[in-house]
């Protein structure tokens, strides 16, 4: 069973610029949230997508954006990149809304 | 809306010893909390949940955790810890029936398993 994959590993970006990373849930999982991890401290929830609609979201402003596709994987979208949104970005899965999530290995974004 | 403690950043600890992580919540409506596991320069792995029934609950690899509703906690323990314990330890809780289950993190216990 293949877990749950996010690309890239690492990215390095500069400031005003606008990034996408991608998720690959895990096989049967049609639930997609989304963390921000900064150093040094626990995650922090982006927003949820069930069955490709937006199903609860964090206090991140809307320059946060995101999709999933009828496959289930998912895409995190930031634009307009400021120096604060370096941070570690987890992507988790799960069977359904209220089941436990599952999580990748995270996307690392540099803002430079 | 939950919040979460844990008490200890840092928790140095030698080997065969035990260890206890401490996590407190607050919630103004029922709960699951999970721990969850991060080792250097990887995702959260699910250590143990509670979802409901024996308010004590077991992982495959020694770990144990114990929900306390009075007390709004749920400690981790491990009664002989090894070096390959050495991570850093999160506790996540979601309300139940909550839009979505959204995991409100505490901010981590950093564990150092010395030899």
């Amino acid at each position: 069973e293949t877990g749950v994959t996010q690309s890239p590993t690492h990215l390095i970006k500069t400031r005003g610029q606008q990034v996408t990373l991608r998720c690959s849930s895990q096989s049967g999982h049609n639930t997609v949230s989304w963390y921000q991890q900064a150093l040094g401290q626990g995650p922090q929830f982006i927003f949820q997508y069930y069955r490709e609609e937006e199903n609860g979201r964090g206090n991140f402003p809307p320059r946060f954006s995101g999709l999933q596709f009828p496959n289930y994987s998912s895409e995190l979208n930031v634009n307009a990149l400021e120096l604060d949104d370096s941070a570690l970005y987890l992507c988790a899965s799960s069977l359904d809304r209220e089941q436990p999530q599952h999580f990748g290995d995270g996307t690392r974004l540099s803002i430079l | 809306a939950q919040s979460v403690t844990q008490l200890d950043s840092q928790v140095p600890v030698f080997e065969e010893a035990p260890v206890e992580l401490r996590c407190n919540y607050s919630s103004s409506v029922s709960v699951y909390l999970f721990w969850y596991v991060q080792y250097p320069n990887q995702g959260l792995q699910l250590l143990l949940k509670y979802l409901s029934g024996s308010t004590l609950v077991e992982s495959i690899n020694g770990f144990e955790a114990e929900f306390n509703k009075s007390q709004t906690s749920f400690h981790l323990r491990k009664p002989s810890v090894h070096i390959s314990d050495t991570a850093e330890y999160f506790c996540a809780v979601t309300g139940l029936k909550a839009a979505g289950n959204k995991l409100t993190f505490g901010g981590g216990t950093r564990v150092l398993v010395k030899p």
